[in-house]
């Protein structure tokens, strides 16, 4: 099976602060990948979709210059969450995908907690 | 109208059971279906895909039925390990869209 692996797992920071999720594909390349919120017993929301080497296409709502998306690398993608507010307090997940004809399904990382006080 | 719905549940079943969950979804152009299992406070892992002509593995079995635009998944001899939330996934333009997840608990 493939192997996302995402870091750190858990995050406490102070408001105003950024804080930067890791994403990286072990054991294949990911052509894309996916960034996800969810909050407590609901579904997961997707943020954004990222290809590696183009820009990020954010889903409606999600505010770019907040959630910085940098997919530099075919295993390595990364989301930044700028001036974070106890709002923002979330469970961050990314997953990641290989070509869709090759493999359409996509693998999870393990999430990250982000606590904001 | 969201573009993946599931019923939430919970579905209480006793151990040995047969459940059966359905999911709904939007866009006729979809391409891709998975069902992906989530537990508590974890990250979603994949379950199985969903083709047309119908899968099974071991003693679960998935269904498409793209005229109706329908997906279900059928757990046989419920085990308390099966206890999770049950996420249907569509996937369409390059996106992975989730329903919201149906909960299932088996009790003994």
């Amino acid at each position: 099976g493939a192997v996302v692996s995402q870091h750190p797992s858990r995050v406490i920071c102070k408001s105003g602060t950024s804080v930067k999720i890791e994403c990286r594909s072990l054991d294949f390349q990911a052509t894309t990948m996916f960034w996800y919120r969810q909050f407590p017993k609901k579904s997961l929301m997707l943020m954004a979709t990222s290809n590696e080497g183009s820009k990020a296409t954010y889903e409606q709502g999600v505010e770019k210059d907040k959630f910085l998306i940098n997919h530099a690398s075919l295993t390595l993608s990364t989301l930044t969450v700028t001036s974070a507010h106890p709002e923002d307090s979330s469970f961050y997940i990314c997953s990641a995908r290989d070509h869709p004809l090759l493999r359409p399904e996509a693998f999870f990382g393990q999430g990250t907690r982000l606590t904001v006080v | 109208r969201k573009e993946v719905e599931q019923d939430p549940g919970p579905f209480n079943v006793p151990e040995g059971a047969t459940v059966a969950f359905n999911c709904t979804y939007s866009n006729s152009a979809s391409q891709s279906f998975f069902w992906y299992r989530q537990d508590c406070r974890k990250e979603p892992k994949l379950l199985m895909s969903v083709y047309s002509s119908g899968n099974e593995d071991g003693r679960f079995t998935a269904q498409l039925n793209r005229a109706s635009q329908y997906i279900s998944l059928l757990i046989r001899d419920s085990k308390l390990s099966d206890s999770a939330t049950y996420l249907c996934v569509v996937s369409n333009t390059g996106k992975l869209i989730f329903g919201q997840g149906t909960t299932l608990q088996v009790k003994p």
